[in-house]
């Protein structure tokens, strides 16, 4: 079956700096890879999403690169804010659009230092 | 928009008692998903309907567990008899299936079972 590993599991940057959260897969159909932020006690919401068919995608600040040859997909948030930190999730599927299930890695909980 | 709804937001119970947990998907959306997030295993798929047929249900732990999806506004997942290792955050989340990627979660429900 699908499995995402996320690495690492805390990530403590400086404000101000970059922060890096890696992912890899195993099944080479999967064509869909989201990416969740959670803050403490809410629903996780979806921050930036990319398909198979694009390598890099970018939203101001936060930016998300795949490599479908290598199974793997990141993202990454430059500059970083206090409001930056939460648990993100990076999770696969392999539907033709939001028809399917999601696999979700483990979560990395970013804390952002003053 | 009301966004994904969710009822009940707490629930504690005793062990051997039945759970319901209740979800309205937004209005429009063909696709509903029930996930569990526990500390332990994460963020965890249990069930997936598309246009009210359930399409895949190997994520649900086990017999004590059933979901329904009766019309296009409601679904229910079903727990009897609830075991203290039920308890978890369950969320529901619903996407336009084909037509659009993003799964919209709802607020969750906390289960305590004791």
């Amino acid at each position: 079956g699908e499995n995402v590993e996320q690495h690492p599991s805390t990530l403590s940057v400086q404000e101000g700096d970059s922060a890096v959260i890696k992912c890899t897969y195993s099944d080479s159909a999967s064509n869909y890879f989201p990416w969740y932020k959670q803050e403490l006690g809410k629903r996780p919401q979806l921050i930036i999403d990319i398909r198979s068919n694009v390598g890099e995608k970018k939203d101001q600040r936060i930016a998300v690169t795949l490599n479908k040859t290598a199974k793997h997909f990141s993202l990454h948030i430059t500059e970083t804010q206090p409001e930056d930190s939460a648990v993100y999730f990076c999770a696969e599927s392999f539907s033709g659009g939001g028809a399917d299930g999601l696999t979700f890695g483990k979560g990395t909980h970013l804390i952002i230092q003053p | 928009d009301a966004g994904v709804i969710q009822s009940p937001r707490h629930e504690v119970t005793e062990m051997g008692q039945e759970v319901t947990l209740r979800c309205k998907p937004i209005s429009g959306h063909n696709s509903l998903f029930w996930y569990r997030q526990t500390m332990m295993r994460g963020l965890e798929l249990l069930i997936y309907f598309n246009n009210n047929v359930p399409i895949d249900d190997s994520g649900m732990p086990e017999d004590r567990f059933s979901a329904k999806m009766p019309n296009a506004s409601f679904s229910t997942l079903k727990i009897q008899p609830s075991e203290p290792r039920d308890s978890a955050v369950y969320f529901c989340a619903s996407s336009l299936g084909h037509r659009g990627y993003e799964q919209y979660f709802g607020p969750g429900t906390r289960l305590t079972v004791t």
